[in-house]
């Protein structure tokens, strides 16, 4: 039972390159989101999708984009890495986007922008 | 708009002692809470939450929390620490998502350390 997998765990960037963090959930759940945690801060909305198809913006979008690729698999893009993006990332899904259901969370992804 | 409010940012008990973890939100409509533990270097494990059955909600690991209206708070209780309960706790409230997928909004986190 895998719940929520995210690949790569680590990564380090040099300023201006791109990558793509990949997200699949084996859950069957219909949304699916990316956060950001960094100290002091809690974790913040980079960007949500509803259910397959579509995507919306969180708090903190800039810098980056996001592809919902099918219904298990939702990705995030870095176009061009800068030392602010320097965070640990997070992607969670939650059987629907009703205000009572529980978000699962992978383990992470580390970034390190240098 | 809503707002979660993590009172203390560290939070230090002796083992075998009560853990208490305050969390102040605010929502304009009646909010799902949830807490939520992230052990070092790991995921974020769900403890419980409210959904606006019973006030006293009961989770993993000996842990509860009561939704108080008139107090806007959802404070996180153990009666006995454990040394496995040492990790970084976030009080999350749900969006007011109107119907959508909006994601959760949380807390900046307490640090609970036990001590032997």
């Amino acid at each position: 039972n895998a719940g929520v997998t995210q690949t790569p765990k680590f990564q380090v960037l040099k300023t201006g390159q791109s990558m793509t963090l990949q997200c699949a959930q084996d859950m069957n759940h219909n949304s699916m989101y990316w956060y950001r945690q960094d100290p002091g801060m809690g974790l913040r909305l980079i960007y949500y999708s509803a259910s397959e198809g579509t995507t919306d913006k969180g708090e903190v979008p800039n810098g980056y984009n996001v592809s919902r690729l099918n219904k298990r698999e939702f990705s995030l893009r870095l176009e061009s890495a800068a030392p602010s993006q320097t965070s640990v990332y997070f992607c969670a899904s939650s059987l629907s986007g009703r205000q009572n259901t529980e978000a699962f969370f992978g383990q992470g992804t580390r970034l390190t922008v240098v | 708009a809503q707002s979660v409010t993590q009172l203390d940012s560290h939070v230090s008990v002796s083992e075998g002692t009560p853990v208490l973890l305050r969390c102040n939100y605010s929502s304009s409509y009646s909010p799902s809470l949830f807490w939520y533990v992230q052990h070092p270097n790991k995921g974020l494990q769900l403890l419980l939450k409210y959904t606006s059955a019973a006030t006293l909600v009961k989770g993993i690991n000996g842990f509860e929390a009561e939704f108080k209206k008139s107090e806007t708070s959802f404070h996180l209780t153990k009666p006995s620490a454990h040394m496995s309960d040492a990790a970084e706790y976030f009080c999350v409230v749900s969006r007011d998502s109107g119907g959508g997928a909006d994601g959760l909004t949380f807390g900046k986190g307490t640090h609970l350390i036990i001590q032997p």
